[in-house]
């Protein structure tokens, strides 16, 4: 089957604007992750959706920053009033159940703020 | 704090020479450790896992406790291993991954 998808692969925008970044995960997987890739930083995580439960919000750098999982599926990752400092590559994975716990990642949306 | 250090970005060997990728963990809890591997062009995926105790395209890694760490090893490394390479940390209290800051291995010919 697909693997994680996400779009747009490439966001270019200007300094203040507002961006939604989506992600489709894996059909059937319950675990959601948004994690952020910046150039020598390693992935740092953002956030976690599960199933129905409240979201794992500890990662989410800023307010402007905030996530949301519509019928367990489908996730959109919205920054608002972007900064230069948020550019970087946006990643999503999904997890299914089993006790692998392996993630499995998206291509991910470089987002560029001029 | 729970922290994964890989002290090298950048890890440049010969074809066919060993080598090992250097990954440090901090935890006090039961750790699960992975390695992920990004190719270029590519997106992350999972190479190898401790608890599986498997060897991957060569590759092998054995969690120490004692000293902390999870070094990735191949004893003969071929060009098409050259890729970024992150070691990352699973709590056992949540499913957040840790990951390091990750190791550029470019193996020359």
């Amino acid at each position: 089957g697909a693997g994680v998808s996400q779009s747009p692969s490439n966001k270019v925008t200007e300094k203040g604007k507002d961006v939604e970044l989506r992600c489709d995960p894996i059909s059937g997987h319950t675990a959601l992750y948004w994690y952020r890739q910046s150039l020598g930083q390693g992935l740092e995580f953002l956030i976690y959706f599960q199933g129905n439960s409240a979201p794992d919000k500890s990662g989410l750098p800023s307010d402007r920053f905030s996530a949301e999982r519509t019928g367990g599926s489908v996730s959109t990752l919205t920054i608002q009033r972007t900064q230069q400092e948020d550019s970087a590559v946006y990643l999503c994975a999904s997890k299914g159940g089993g006790s692998y716990n392996e993630q499995f990642f998206g291509p991910g949306t470089r987002l560029t703020v001029l | 704090a729970q922290r994964v250090t890989q002290p090298e970005k950048l890890l440049s060997v010969f074809k066919g020479a060993p080598v090992e990728l250097k990954c440090n963990y901090s935890y006090s809890g039961s750790p699960e450790l992975f390695w992920y591997v990004q190719y270029s062009r590519q997106r992350l995926q999972l190479l190898l896992r401790h608890i599986s105790r498997e060897s991957i395209k060569g590759f092998t890694a054995d969690l120490n406790k004692g000293e902390t760490s999870f070094h990735l090893k191949k004893p003969f490394a071929q060009e098409e291993d050259s890729a970024m390479y992150y070691c990352a940390l699973l709590m056992d209290s949540s499913y957040k991954l840790i990951f390091g800051s990750g190791t550029r291995l470019l193996v020359r010919p």
